[in-house]
């Protein structure tokens, strides 16, 4: 089945600054990435996903890219807010049918001021 | 729309009990997921419904575990024995399709098992 690992756990940036978080997935027939961010006590959100034909997708600070040769996928956060402190995981599947989501184990963004 | 609707938030239980998790889908979505978080395993699937049917039960941890979709409009899963490695926070989360489309996760109910 698929495996996704996500880098680094924990990431500390200081309001303004860029935030990268990457994964990697194992399964070569993935081609749906969403990317999920979970604040506390809530339950995770989709912020932006990416399908396997395109490269790169971007929404205002946002942007997510991907690397089908590598398998891997990032998601860029620019000019980070404190509002962007929350815990955020990516995840892989396959379109359709009885594919189901693989999330990584999470990435803890902080934002200071 | 009220989103996805789970009940109870928090649950308490002594090992050994039953325990029963609901869940309320979006009105109009066809699929509906349970999922477990822990510290140690992070965001697990442990069954997804298509249409009230199971499609993928291979993350149901053990026959205790069973989980019902009676109607497109409500879900259980429960918990029969507890055990207090089963504390984790529980998630439903729903889609219009199917796992590809934007699942839209509940709040969550936190169990403890003591």
């Amino acid at each position: 089945g698929e495996n996704v690992e996500q880098h680094p756990s924990t990431l500390s940036v200081q309001e303004g600054d860029s935030a990268v978080i990457k994964c990697t997935y194992s399964d070569s027939a993935s081609n749906y990435f969403p990317w999920y961010k979970q604040e506390l006590g809530k339950g995770p959100q989709l912020i932006i996903d990416i399908r396997s034909n395109v490269g790169e997708k971007k929404d205002q600070r946002i942007a997510v890219t991907l690397n089908k040769t590598a398998k891997h996928f990032s998601l860029h956060i620019t000019e980070t807010q404190p509002e962007d402190s929350a815990v955020y995981f990516c995840a892989a599947s396959t379109l359709g049918g009885a594919s189901k989501l693989t999330f990584g184990t999470g990435t803890r963004l902080q934002v200071t001021l | 729309d009220a989103g996805v609707i789970q009940s109870p938030r928090h649950e308490v239980t002594e090992m050994g009990q039953e325990v029963t998790l609901r869940c309320k889908p979006i009105s109009g979505h066809n699929s509906l997921f349970w999922y477990r978080q822990t510290m140690m395993r992070g965001l697990e699937l442990l069954i997804y419904f298509n249409n009230n049917v199971p499609i993928d039960d291979s993350g149901m941890p053990e026959d205790r575990f069973s989980a019902k979709m009676p109607n497109a409009s409500f879900s259980t899963l429960k918990i029969q024995p507890s055990e207090p490695r089963d504390s984790a926070v529980y998630f439903c989360a729903s889609s219009f399709r199917d796992a590809s489309d934007e699942q839209y996760f509940g709040p969550g109910t936190r169990l403890t098992v003591t």
